[in-house]
């Protein structure tokens, strides 16, 4: 069965600091991974997703992620945080190869993300 | 190209009804998934629709049930509702045949709240 885990619930930040967001992940063969953030009272938007070649990958909003195999993680980050960046934050996962119940995303619990004026 | 839109935005209801929540993908998709979102358990999977076959079901009584409709627009009925089954639901569609490498694209969801 494939899984994400976010270990941090809040991640607290100032702002103009470079942020972290954590994610490992745990598939069968070769994940295509995913990050989205919600913001109060909308859906989840799609920031950027790993499907295979270069470890750094780039996204919307200035954000990237950094996918590395042996650690089976896929941290998002930012150079220098904005207050608007702060929202709730979802890393995602499926399979290569997937069928049944391994098609659908599965996703982590989630992690806040606040930025300090 | 418009989003995925979700209607209603709000709901109340009160427990014992049923209630049903639309979806319409983002045009020339025709993959739709359901998600119920609640403080306690995040996201959690409810159902998969492509070209109006349910792929992929998540694990969810019976009293939730979904369909697809040829133009790829999506319906979730939740029969004799329960306090529990207050959460926001959301919808996401996809390109091709859903799976993959294809990212979802969600709406901002239903608020369900029940009485």
């Amino acid at each position: 069965a494939q899984s994400v885990a976010q270990p941090e619930d809040q991640v607290n930040v100032a702002e103009g600091n470079p942020l972290t967001v954590k994610c490992t992940y745990s598939v069968s063969g070769n994940p295509y991974l995913f990050w989205y953030v919600q913001y109060p009272n909308r859906g989840l938007q799609f920031l950027l997703k790993y499907i295979t070649g270069d470890n750094l990958v780039k996204g919307s909003y200035g954000f990237e992620a950094e996918f590395n195999k042996s650690q089976t993680s896929f941290h998002l980050k930012k150079p220098s945080a904005l207050v608007s960046d702060s929202a709730l934050y979802f890393c995602a996962v499926r399979g290569e190869i997937s069928s049944g119940s391994a098609r659908q995303l599965t996703f982590g619990s989630g992690t806040q993300l606040t930025v300090l004026p | 190209k418009a989003g995925v839109t979700q209607t209603p935005r709000y709901l109340i209801k009160t427990r014992g009804q049923q209630v049903t929540l639309s979806c319409s993908p983002i045009s020339g998709h025709r993959s739709v998934s359901w998600y119920q979102q609640t403080p306690g358990q995040g996201l959690q999977f409810l159902f998969e629709y492509f070209s109006e076959t349910q792929r992929n079901k998540g694990n969810f009584p019976g009293r939730f049930s979904g369909r697809q409709f040829s133009n790829s627009r999506s319906e979730m009925n939740v029969s004799t509702l329960e306090l529990g089954d207050s959460a926001l639901y959301l919808c996401a569609s996809s390109q091709g045949t859903g799976g993959g490498n294809q990212p979802q694209h969600f709406g901002d969801g239903t608020r369900l709240s029940i009485l």
